[in-house]
């Protein structure tokens, strides 16, 4: 079991629907980042949340909308998205954002774009 | 660019035999992890070694740095089937104080029974 809890496990969605992903981690951390991870490759980080603020985006394109309501959530907005964009997308926290913490997993969100 | 490379990217063992993975970056580091991802799943943190330290262990895994060759080594000893798994190395990036960490290419054990 893992202690970060991503919804839904898997998404179908047309270029032109909306969607949200969701995650959520009840270990008090303050740190929150959004990966994306195409087969074969590594995470790729895409947005790091820290005590609830943006501190990076990796140049993502509009279509992805971050959100982080409150300490324990975080969401990413889906909207008109391409093909290129079907990868598992993978939440992490870690206690702060410093690398001198391990990062704590979901399971990812794996999503097809038709 | 990615900062850490990894090899090799495939390695098929027998269970109960030692397997080592490499991983080598490009700038300074502060901190050094690895990491494991079972198919399907999302990663899960092994071990963490710091710029000032050469060598770490943590059960059956022993990590080694060093920051002469920018380099990392990963040792599994007396592998299991359960060790099947892809293993990466993500770091840091201390010259430009990036705090977030890149994750290299990864290599995927395969532990036959």
């Amino acid at each position: 079991d893992t202690e970060v809890t991503q919804t839904p496990k898997h998404l179908v969605m047309g270029m032109t629907n909306k969607k949200s992903l969701k995650c959520e981690q009840h270990m008090g951390h303050r740190a929150m980042y959004w990966y994306k991870q195409k087969a074969k490759k590594p995470p790729e980080l895409m947005f790091v949340y820290s005590y609830e603020k943006l501190s990076i985006n990796e140049s993502v394109p509009s279509r992805f909308s971050p959100e982080c309501p409150n300490s324990s959530l975080l969401n990413l907005h889906l909207h008109a998205l391409q093909p290129e964009d079907s990868a598992l997308y993978l939440c992490a926290s870690s206690q702060d954002y410093n690398s001198n913490q391990p990062q704590h997993f979901g399971d990812g969100t794996r999503l097809s774009i038709l | 660019s990615q900062q850490g490379e990894e090899d090799p990217q495939a390695l098929s063992i027998q269970e109960g035999e030692n397997a080592t993975m490499n991983c080598s970056y490009k700038t300074s580091i502060n901190n050094l992890q690895w990491y494991r991802q079972n198919s399907g799943r999302g990663l899960v943190h092994l071990i963490l070694i710091r710029s000032n330290e050469r060598e770490k262990h943590s059960g059956r895994l022993r990590v080694t740095l060093d920051t002469s060759k920018k380099s990392s080594s990963l040792l599994i000893t007396a592998s299991r089937a359960a060790d099947t798994a892809s293993y990466f190395c993500a770091t840091d990036a201390a010259d430009t104080g990036r705090r977030a960490l890149t994750f290299g290419s990864g290599t995927r054990l395969q532990v036959q029974p």
